[in-house]
């Protein structure tokens, strides 16, 4: 099956500094990416939806300027947390669809874990 | 897209069947029922999905009711590797988002 791949899958970094997390699809173009944060406990959230050389559209709440994303590529999707601070710390997941085919199934990252101290 | 209503959790024994039902009253004629897990720590991963008819694949069965209105996930020999949180959720437009509820946590004793 398709694979997308996180990196880095952990990071720990200081409370004002800035993390940036890569999520790639190995073996297809996604024209599409989606980025996901998941709370201890609690289930996926959906973030923004990143779209291949357009800005990304973010969900209700979510802060654009906080949170930026970068879709460069057909097989790169980026999520920048800029001034992170520790309720940043969480899950962070990317997914992505196969353009083509039945595009019924994504394809989901193995997750970046963000703390922030 | 439409809410599902799941169990917070379930028990299961290893090698036994395992019914996860999952309510949508609400669905839509064009909703398609799809089933993801998500083991502890991983990515969520695709389970199965279906939209009017029962479905077969080689990780599980999706029976659908005939109105619709709730389906249920069976796994036919539930392994320790099954036990995670498995989402149920309806989605009418291929390549968009899903949208996770809080799922059913499923535990699998030896």
């Amino acid at each position: 099956g398709a694979v997308v791949s996180q990196h880095p899958s952990w990071v720990i970094c200081k409370s004002g500094t800035s993390v940036k997390i890569e999520c790639r699809s190995l073996d297809f173009q996604a024209t599409t990416m989606f980025w996901y944060r998941q709370f201890p406990k609690q289930s996926l959230m959906l973030m923004a939806t990143s779209n291949e050389g357009s800005k990304a559209t973010y969900e209700q709440g979510v802060e654009k300027d906080k949170f930026l994303i970068n879709h460069a590529s057909l097989t790169l999707s980026t999520l920048t947390v800029t001034s992170a601070h520790p309720e940043d710390s969480s899950f962070y997941i990317c997914s992505a669809t196969r353009p083509g085919g039945s595009s019924y199934e994504q394809y989901f990252g193995p997750g970046t874990r963000l703390t922030v101290t | 897209d439409a809410k599902t209503t799941q169990p917070n959790s379930m028990e299961s024994n290893e090698e036994e069947p395992v019914h996860l039902p999952c309510n949508h009253s609400t669905i839509s004629g064009t909703d398609y029922i799809h089933w993801y897990r998500q083991l502890p720590s991983q990515g969520p991963e695709y389970v199965i999905h279906g939209l009017t008819s029962n479905v077969n694949n080689r990780m599980a069965s999706l029976a659908i009711a005939e109105d619709r209105k709730s389906s249920t996930l069976i796994l036919h020999r539930a392994t320790l590797r099954d036990a995670a949180v498995y989402y149920c959720i309806l989605r009418n437009q291929a390549g968009t988002a899903l949208i996770f509820g809080k799922g059913t946590t499923l535990s699998v004793s030896s």
